[in-house]
């Protein structure tokens, strides 16, 4: 079992569409988590930390269900910008902090007009 | 621009040369990530300092590979005797010490490598 799993996709949407990533991850004492956009052939940019209350920015929502190691990523009011490919990515153990992050492999999202 | 740098962006080599890729951190940041990632897969984690100490090593890093960072600022990543199979792009990342529990890590753009 992958360490972090996730849906491929692609998701194709239409613009204004409100879109919804899973992702699952095997190690319960993970610590933090996140949600990382990529561009193609760019670096992995922090779209945002996810924490156990949930939290949003603007049109974007995020959620952690430690019980069930399932985090999710909500996008509302789509954009053709939003097209990207979505890292569900989880540090994976505590120690002292600063250690290595576990990426799934990506969802992909296209936003169509 | 204050972000992460990394040189080369691109590096094409024949199989069996020597390579080196460096990495500029964040400035206030102390610690330094190296990752991989290959077509259609997320990155994989490498190595990992914190000032100059190397405290974590991948298995992925076979005995070809070594990091170095010795001032506690920028580091190097050597390959020896490249292989087809190390065709990958490299990111490194760095992130803060005061942001202990969290570990948000910021990317650099990357060197792609390319061996023939």
């Amino acid at each position: 079992r992958k360490e972090v799993e996730q849906d491929p996709g692609p998701f194709n949407v239409p613009e204004g569409a409100t879109v919804a990533f899973n992702c699952t991850y095997s190690n319960s004492a993970s610590q933090s988590f996140f949600w990382y956009r990529q561009d193609c052939r760019k670096e992995p940019k922090l779209l945002m930390s996810v924490y156990s209350s949930g939290n949003e920015d603007g049109r974007f929502t995020a959620q952690l269900n430690r019980a069930s190691q399932y985090i999710s990523l909500l996008i509302r009011d789509s954009k053709l910008s939003d097209s990207a490919t979505y890292l569900c990515v989880v540090n994976p153990s505590y120690t002292g902090g600063g250690n290595k992050l576990t990426f799934g492999t990506g969802t992909q999202l296209k936003v169509e007009l | 621009d204050t972000g992460v740098s990394q040189d080369p962006r691109h590096k094409i080599t024949k199989r069996g040369q020597n390579v080196t890729f460096r990495c500029d951190p964040i400035s206030e940041h102390n610690r330094l990530y190296w990752y991989r990632q290959t077509l259609g897969q997320g990155p994989e984690f490498l190595t990992y300092f914190q000032n100059e100490a190397q405290l974590e090593k991948s298995r992925l890093l076979s005995d070809r590979f070594s990091a170095e960072r010795p001032k506690g600022s920028f580091s190097t990543l050597e390959i020896q005797r490249t292989e087809q199979g190390d065709s990958a792009m490299y990111l490194c990342a760095s992130s803060s010490v005061r942001d202990r529990v969290s570990n948000e890590q910021y990317f650099g753009p990357g060197t792609r490598l390319t061996v023939t």
